[in-house]
C-alpha cells in the first residue's frame, strides 16, 4: 500500500532560525513528489515539485532534496519567518494509470517571535 | 491572479440531510478534484473528473456522493444523506492537464450534527 510518512509530526522553531522537515515514502513507480504549504483554514500550496531525475530545488527560502533510491525527501527552511507557521505536506504521485496521490499527514510548524 | 473558489465557506447540516458543496475552478483548467480533510487528519483523495466524466476515485466515494459540472463554470459535490463521520474540510482543486499542478480552493468546512 503506498504511503508517506511524515517527521516530525510538529516543531517550534524561533524566528530566523533554519529547520528541516522530513518526508519518507513507499510510492512505487514514483513519478513525483511535492511539498505543499497549509495554512490554517486554507487549501494546500505547491512550494516544490521533484521528480525522480531532481536532487534539489529552492523556491526562495525553501530548498528540498530528492533521494529516490531511499525514498527519502526533505524540506529545509532558511530564515524562518512568522508567516512560516503553517503545516507542511508531502504529497506523493505514482507513475502508470493512477494519478491519485498519496498524503503525508504533515508537519505542523510553529515560528515563535 | 486566477485561483479555485468555493462556496460556501462552513455548512451545518443535519445528519441525513443532503448537501451540496460548489466550486470555481480556474477557467482554463479542464481536471477538477474533490479532496477531503477531517480534522486532524491528512487530506483525502476523493474523485477525479475530466470531460463531463469521473476520471478516478477512492473508497471514500461511494453511493452516498456524485459529482457534477452543470455548466461551464461550477463543479458540485453532492452528498445524499449525510453521516455524523462526513464532518470535515472539504477542498476543491483543479489543474491544467492531468499531471500538472493541482491549485486547491480555500474549502468549505462541513459540519454534520
Amino acid at each position: 500500500k503506498n504511503q508517506v510518512e511524515q517527521s516530525p509530526q510538529s516543531l517550534i522553531i524561533l524566528e530566523g532560525k533554519n529547520c528541516t522537515l522530513q518526508c519518507n515514502y513507499t510510492v512505487s513507480p514514483f513519478s513525483n513528489l511535492r511539498w505543499y504549504k497549509q495554512d490554517t483554514g486554507r487549501g494546500p500550496v505547491s512550494l516544490t515539485i521533484m521528480t525522480f531525475s531532481e536532487n534539489t530545488k529552492s523556491n526562495g527560502r525553501y530548498t528540498a532534496t530528492l533521494d529516490a533510491d531511499t525514498k527519502q525527501s526533505s524540506l529545509h527552511i532558511t530564515a524562518s519567518q512568522l508567516s512560516d507557521s503553517a503545516s507542511y505536506i508531502c504529497v506523493v504521485r505514482g507513475a502508470g494509470g493512477s494519478y491519485i496521490p498519496t498524503f503525508g499527514r504533515g508537519t505542523s510548524l510553529i515560528v515563535h517571535p | 491572479e486566477p485561483e479555485v473558489t468555493q462556496t460556501p465557506s462552513h455548512q451545518v447540516t443535519q445528519m441525513g440531510q443532503e448537501v451540496i458543496l460548489r466550486c470555481v475552478p480556474i477557467s482554463n483548467h479542464l481536471y477538477f478534484y474533490w479532496y477531503r480533510q477531517i480534522l486532524g487528519q491528512k487530506v483525502e483523495f476523493l474523485v477525479s473528473f475530466y470531460n463531463n466524466e469521473i476520471s478516478e476515485k477512492s473508497e471514500i466515494f461511494d453511493d452516498q456522493f456524485s459529482v457534477e459540472r452543470p455548466d461551464g463554470s461550477n463543479f458540485t459535490l453532492k452528498i445524499r444523506s449525510t453521516k455524523l463521520e462526513d464532518s470535515a474540510m472539504y477542498f476543491c482543486a483543479s489543474s491544467g492537464t492531468r499531471g500538472d499542478e493541482q491549485f486547491f480552493g480555500p474549502g468549505t468546512r462541513l459540519t454534520v450534527l
